[in-house]
């Protein structure tokens, strides 16, 4: 079983659209987060959620939004794709809160806008 | 499909000791190498990336990686170990430099640094 699962694993879309990348994991862990790849292969951190509520909410466009229904999801919502969106964004989870547990990544949303 | 692999969830050093991580890869093309730390409190960060040029590549706080491309190889190691070093490291492979080339990540191995 998939530890931390991401779909889609490819989305292309046109500039201007929105659209959702969901994140699922199955660990039982209290905290989920969003990372950005950016160009340079580096992760940045987007968003955090411990135990549905978010704590960590880094300088992001506020045409991110994350949801999360419960603690063993953590959704992604993006409005008005724009050029520089283009990038792999991850989910990741672990047990606590501290920036010093484990990460537990999914395998990654290649996101190409047109 | 690319992968890389691990050896050794948690590895334990002596302050001063030399500290060796490993990691294997799985790539059908050329890859591109990453080694990335989890330091306590500070979050994920890039250590060193290998791109296809140098086969010995340096990162940062005296951390050095080797691709060898004989053994599918591209282990992390520090001549000596301190304290600060203790996080979680995970290697990653990538078949492209483009910013959509994603990363493929290990599970990770945690050092410890005993004093």
């Amino acid at each position: 079983d998939t530890a931390v699962s991401q779909t889609p694993k490819y989305l292309v879309t046109q500039m201007g659209n929105d659209k959702s990348i969901k994140c699922e994991q199955n660990l039982g862990h209290d905290t989920m987060y969003w990372y950005k790849q950016d160009s340079k292969k580096f992760l940045k951190i987007m968003f955090s959620y411990n135990n549905k509520e978010l704590i960590i909410n880094e300088t992001v466009p506020n045409r991110f939004s994350p949801k999360s229904p419960d603690k063993a999801h953590l959704n992604l919502h993006i409005n008005s794709l724009e050029l520089g969106d283009s990038a792999v964004y991850f989910c990741a989870s672990s047990q606590g809160e501290a920036t010093n547990e484990k990460l537990f990544f999914g395998s990654g949303t290649q996101l190409s806008v047109l | 499909a690319q992968s890389v692999t691990q050896l050794g969830s948690h590895v334990s050093v002596s302050e001063g000791a030399l500290v060796l991580l490993r990691c294997n890869y799985s790539s059908s093309v050329p890859p591109y190498l990453f080694w990335y730390v989890q330091y306590p409190n500070q979050g994920l960060q890039l250590l060193l990336k290998y791109t296809s040029a140098a086969t010995l590549v340096k990162g940062i706080n005296g951390f050095e990686a080797e691709f060898k491309k004989s053994e599918t190889s591209f282990h992390l190691t520090k001549p000596s170990a301190h304290m600060s070093d203790a996080a979680e490291y995970f290697c990653a492979v990538s078949e492209g430099s483009y910013n959509t080339d994603k990363l493929i990540f290990g599970t990770g191995t945690r050092l410890q640094v005993f004093p």
